[in-house]
């Protein structure tokens, strides 16, 4: 089966610009998460969705960042406009709500570069 | 999620086990011990679980005291590809809950 699919892997936009990360969960899971990892602040939670209503974005840092979940096969994660300091990986995670493991399966992340 | 505490780093000689503990003293009577990993620049990964025995798979063991309030994950025989940054995390079971990262145990296994 495919893994949790991000994209794109890499971003290098300009300050002010629009920022659209894309995230393609496993087939099959109902929960999906959207993390944010940088040097100084860790591993951070962003938001997460269970059957793609979103459950607690109290991770959102500010209004400039905004996720969606049109259906269960996809997600997107918007920073308008951007700023340097949200320059980070972003990752995006997926799991099944009935797994007795609980365990959420990462993709590769998106390293975005704010300029 | 209740807060675990972990030490900031550790060395392993390759081909010994690596012992990485975790304090988890105000754990809850239905949250369980995950550990997670992360190898350099990609996205963390499932170890284990447990609540109060002892688990074992094919990575790794998760040793859980009896009061639960700590847990020692063992690498039986390090390797190299070992080397990254583990996290130990306590939540409620299920895969819609959230996961909250710590800032983890940087192992690093020494040839």
């Amino acid at each position: 089966d495919a893994g949790v699919i991000q994209s794109p892997r890499h971003e290098v936009t300009e300050m002010g610009q629009e920022v659209t990360l894309r995230c393609k969960p496993i087939s099959g899971h109902n929960s999906l998460f959207w993390y944010r990892q940088t040097m100084m602040r860790g591993l951070e939670l962003l938001i997460y969705f269970n059957n793609n209503v979103p459950i607690d974005d109290s991770g959102m840092p500010e209004d400039r960042f905004s996720a969606k979940m049109p259906n269960a096969s996809f997600s997107t994660l918007k920073i308008q406009p951007s700023e340097p300091r949200d320059s980070a990986v972003y990752f995006c995670a997926s799991s099944r709500r009935a797994a007795n493991t609980g365990e959420l399966f990462f993709g590769e992340g998106s390293r975005l570069t704010v300029l | 999620d209740a807060k675990t505490t972990q030490p900031p780093s550790m060395d392993c000689a390759e081909g010994r086990a690596a012992n990485l503990p975790c304090n988890h003293s105000t754990i809850s009577g239905n949250e369980y011990v995950y550990w997670y990993r992360q190898i350099h620049s990609q996205g963390p990964q499932y170890i284990i679980h447990g609540l109060k025995n002892n688990e074992t798979n094919e990575m790794a063991s998760l040793i859980i005291t009896e009061d639960r309030k700590s847990s020692t994950l063992i690498l039986p025989h390090a390797t190299l590809r070992d080397t990254a940054v583990y996290y130990c995390i306590v939540r409620v079971a299920g895969g819609n809950e959230k996961l909250t990262f710590g800032t983890g145990t940087r192992l690093t296994i020494i040839p």
